[in-house]
């Protein structure tokens, strides 16, 4: 069955610190790794991605890694800002065409 | 300017009724989508157009039927609203294998 599971489901943590967000997917086949920031009240926004072959993928703060083995990913976030408040959703692509899985999303809480 | 835009922002309406949301992209992608986000904020796909042809089309009422007049729009009629249909509906465009656009969203209530 093709799911993508993420962990925490939420997360409270000062401003400044750094925190890592997982996520575990059993989806085949595999084509690429996303995860997207969802602020309150928007749609997702495209954070990394990652196919096969990448093992990290880094934008501003936000750190990317993918396991491809393990099926296991991990959005690594430095500094927290207050704006980093929002759900972090992880999403596999089954095709390069674009049938994918969204993950439930972690809620992220960044508090001065 | 707006990406990918999507009418109404808020819409309620009372159960049976029928109605559309609209959606635009402006950036010139051959994909658009449109998904279900329920209250436990799951996104689910809907449907997916290619050029204005569907090529994904997942278990969906019969209720919601999509129409793409062109590969820049991909606009989504509900007919018969149910208590269910209850959700944020989002629409999104993407090129390739890039990652999807997505709109703010329509927050459709059934009264």
């Amino acid at each position: 069955k093709n799911q993508v599971e993420q962990s925490p489901q939420s997360l409270i943590i000062l401003e400044g610190k750094n925190c890592t967000l997982q996520c575990n997917y059993t989806v085949s086949p595999f084509s690429n790794l996303r995860w997207y920031k969802q602020d309150t009240g928007r749609g997702p926004v495209s954070l990394t991605i990652m196919t096969f072959s990448e093992n990290t993928k880094s934008n501003g703060r936000y750190t990317a890694t993918l396991d491809a083995d393990t099926k296991q990913s991990s959005l690594h976030i430095t500094a927290s800002q207050l704006s980093d408040s929002a759900s972090y959703i992880c999403v596999v692509g089954k095709t390069s065409y674009d049938k994918v899985i969204f993950g439930p999303g972690t809620s992220l809480s960044v508090i001065p | 300017d707006t990406a990918v835009s999507q009418t109404p922002k808020y819409l309620v309406t009372q159960m049976g009724n029928d109605k559309s949301i609209k959606c635009e992209q402006n950036l010139g992608h051959d994909t658009m989508y449109w998904y279900k986000q329920d209250s436990k904020k799951f996104l689910k796909i809907m449907f997916s157009y290619n050029n204005k042809e569907l090529i994904i089309n997942e278990t969906v009422p019969n209720r919601f039927s999509p129409k793409s007049p062109d590969k820049a729009h991909l606009n989504l009629h509900i007919n018969s609203l149910e208590l269910g249909d209850s959700a944020v509906y989002f629409c999104a465009s993407s090129q390739a294998s890039e990652p999807q656009h997505f709109g703010d969203g329509t927050r459709l209530s059934i009264l």
